[in-house]
Formats: structure tokens, C-alpha cells, sequence
């Protein structure tokens, strides 16, 4: 089945220790995002690649970083986490439509991601 | 400040009735919305859109209704199944998918459905 895997699914870093999170996708999708969920919140988007075009969400702190090497894979790096970033990170995916806006997306599981 | 809102965290309802989740907006620009749904240590999983062009869209059992004046939409659930209890999440764009604007999704209503 096609389908938005992350890896970890928990990961348990300590402050200041850069972690790197794992989004992969089986969908060919050209449009990859990566958000943040802390508790009782609404998802909250940090950046998208359009291809290999990065686009960061203008309230996203330096702290978070990301790469893209090829379609199927995008890494959410947090360089020095702190016990704030402590949430549920998310990925999805999305393609484009030929009226130039993308189609719906697709969510992987979430990674929950602990700061001690 | 939160521009898509749902302001009941959580809803219980019988077997067999209507579930309704509501959700509102404040930004007049979003054309495009969309309901998820979450199941416990799972992702959100797309359920059903409208566009602001329509202020119905049905799809089976759930029915999303806009109503554009009041910036607000609804899901209406009949009859609602023990299976649909989950976490909802009420979003909206700029563009069909979020091409523009991205999504912009609410806190969520954790749905229970009592057999």
C-alpha cells in the first residue's frame, strides 16, 4: 500500500542534543510538509518542500531544519532541542494538480518526540 | 491568534444518532476546507472538503455544510457508529489543498460514540 511512513514513532532526546526525525513516502508526491503537534493544540505547519523548493513558515524557529534529498524522503532536524519542542511532529504529502494548487494531504503516523 | 476555531474539545453522542462538529473561521480569504479525522497513535486522515463555492458536500454518511456569511462550517455524521469515535480536525486553505496558504487546522473535537 502506498502510504507516508515516519520513523521513529518516539524518540527521546536531551536538551541541547540534535535529533533528526524521518519521513518517507511510497505516494510519488511532489509537495512534502513537516508540522508540529504539542498537546491539545491544532497541528501547526513548520515548512513544505515543493520539490526541492524549501519553504519555511515565517514563525518557524532557526532551531528547526530540514532536507530533502529525493522525492521519497524528508528529515526534520532539531539542532538544539529544547523542553518546549517537546511534540508530536508530523509529515505529509501532497501532488500537484494541473491548476497549480496540490491536492489533498496525506499524513503519516507522527513521531512523538520527548525532550529530558 | 487562531484563525480556525472549534470550540467543543469534545462531543459524545448515542449509537445512531447525528454526530455534529462544528467549526468556525476568521479569515475571509480561506476557499477551501477540509475535515480529518485521527484515530489514537495514527496520522490524520482526509474524511471529506467543500469548497467555498458550495455550501454542501456529502459523502455517505458525513455531510460537510458552509456557510459562508457566518464563516461556518459543520460535519454532520448520520447515524453515527461506534467506529467514528476520534479526534476531528476542522482545516482550512487558500487554495485547493493548500497550495497557497497552506492548511490552517483547529484544536480538534474528540468525538465519542456510546453503543
Amino acid at each position: 500500500d502506498a502510504m507516508v511512513i515516519q520513523n521513529p514513532r518516539y524518540q527521546v532526546t536531551q536538551f541541547g542534543k540534535p535529533v533528526t526525525l524521518s519521513c518517507s513516502q511510497t505516494l510519488n508526491h511532489n509537495v512534502m510538509y513537516w508540522y508540529q503537534q504539542k498537546s491539545s493544540q491544532a497541528p501547526k505547519l513548520l515548512f513544505h518542500y515543493y520539490d526541492k523548493d524549501f519553504n519555511n513558515e515565517a514563525d518557524t524557529p532557526d532551531n528547526f531544519q530540514s532536507r530533502r534529498p529525493n522525492t521519497s524522503f524528508c528529515f526534520l532536524d532539531i539542532r538544539s532541542p529544547g523542553l518546549g519542542d517537546a511534540a508530536m511532529y508530523l509529515c505529509a504529502t501532497s501532488r500537484d494538480l494541473a491548476s497549480g494548487s496540490t491536492d489533498t494531504q496525506y499524513f503519516g503516523p507522527g513521531t512523538r518526540l520527548t525532550v529530558l | 491568534d487562531q484563525q480556525v476555531k472549534q470550540n467543543s474539545p469534545s462531543l459524545s453522542v448515542q449509537e445512531g444518532r447525528i454526530s455534529i462538529l462544528n467549526c468556525d473561521y476568521t479569515n475571509s480569504m480561506f476557499d477551501y476546507f477540509l475535515w480529518y479525522k485521527k484515530y489514537p497513535a495514527e496520522g490524520p486522515t482526509f474524511l471529506i472538503s467543500i469548497s467555498s463555492i458550495k455550501d454542501k458536500n456529502e459523502d455517505g454518511r458525513f455531510t460537510v455544510f458552509l456557510n459562508k456569511s457566518a464563516k461556518h462550517l459543520s460535519l454532520h455524521i448520520v447515524p453515527s457508529q461506534p467506529g467514528d469515535s476520534a479526534v476531528y480536525f476542522c482545516a482550512a486553505s487558500r487554495g485547493y489543498g493548500g497550495s497557497q496558504g497552506n492548511l490552517i487546522f483547529g484544536k480538534g473535537t474528540k468525538l465519542s460514540v456510546k453503543p
